[in-house]
C-alpha cells in the first residue's frame, strides 16, 4: 500500500528566505507526482505536475525535483514571501490513465514578514 | 479555459438527514471526475472515481454513494447521514494521463 509522508509537519520562516519541503513515497511504481498548494478553508490549487519519466519541473519561483527510485520528490520555494502561506500537499499518482491521488498529511508553511 | 464548480461551500445537516453535493466542469469534455474526503487532522482520501457517465467506482466502503447523470456532472449522496461523515468535501478532475484540479470544497458538518 502506498504511504505518502511529507517533511516538516510545519515550518516558519522569514521573508526571502529559500526553502524546501521534502515528500517521500514507499512504492517508487507511481505514474506521476503533483504539488498542490491549500489555503485555510479552501480547495488545492495544482502548483507542478512531473511525470515518472521526468528529474524537475519549474514554475516561476517554485522547482519540483523527483527522485523515483529514491522515493522522493522536493519543492523548492525561492525568496519566499507572506503570500505563500499555505498547505502545501505532496500527491502520488500509482494509475495510467486516472488521477488516483495518494496525499500526504502536508506541510503548513508560514511565512513571516 | 476549464472550470470547476462545486456547491454549496458549507452545510449543516442534522443526523440522519439524506446529502446532495454537486460538482460541475465547464470548458472540457468526457473528464476523469473524482470526489475526495479530507476529515480533520488527515490527509486527503479519494472516495470515488469515474470515467464516463454512469461508470462510478468506490474506492472505501462508507455510507456515501456517487453518480455521474451528465458527462461533466458529479453528484455526492447519502440517504442518511452519520456523524462521522462530516468532512471537507473536494470534487476534482482530470484530463486523461494528466493532473488533476480541485474545486473549492464543500465543508459538511453533521450535527
Amino acid at each position: 500500500k502506498q504511504e505518502v509522508t511529507q517533511i516538516p509537519a510545519a515550518l516558519s520562516v522569514p521573508e526571502g528566505e529559500n526553502l524546501v519541503l521534502n515528500c517521500s513515497f514507499t512504492d517508487s511504481a507511481i505514474y506521476n507526482l503533483q504539488w498542490f498548494r491549500q489555503d485555510p478553508g479552501k480547495g488545492l490549487t495544482s502548483l507542478l505536475l512531473i511525470q515518472s519519466s521526468q528529474r524537475e519541473q519549474t514554475s516561476g519561483r517554485l522547482n519540483a525535483s523527483l527522485d523515483k527510485s529514491s522515493g522522493r520528490s522536493t519543492l523548492y520555494i525561492a525568496a519566499s514571501q507572506p503570500g505563500d502561506s499555505a498547505t502545501y500537499l505532496c500527491a502520488v499518482n500509482p494509475h495510467t490513465g486516472f488521477q488516483k491521488l495518494v496525499f500526504g498529511t502536508g506541510t503548513r508553511l508560514l511565512v513571516s514578514p | 479555459s476549464q472550470t470547476i464548480h462545486q456547491w454549496p461551500a458549507t452545510l449543516v445537516q442534522p443526523v440522519g438527514s439524506p446529502l446532495s453535493l454537486e460538482c460541475t466542469v465547464e470548458g472540457t469534455s468526457n473528464p476523469n471526475l473524482y470526489w475526495y474526503r479530507q476529515a480533520a487532522g488527515r490527509g486527503l482520501q479519494l472516495l470515488f472515481y469515474s470515467v464516463g457517465i454512469g461508470q462510478i467506482s468506490s474506492e472505501v466502503p462508507q455510507n456515501l454513494s456517487a453518480s455521474r447523470p451528465q458527462d461533466r456532472q458529479f453528484i455526492l449522496s447519502s440517504k442518511k447521514l452519520l456523524l462521522s461523515d462530516s468532512g471537507f468535501y473536494l470534487c476534482a478532475w482530470s484530463p486523461r494521463q494528466a493532473e488533476a484540479f480541485f474545486g473549492q470544497g464543500t465543508r459538511l458538518t453533521v450535527v
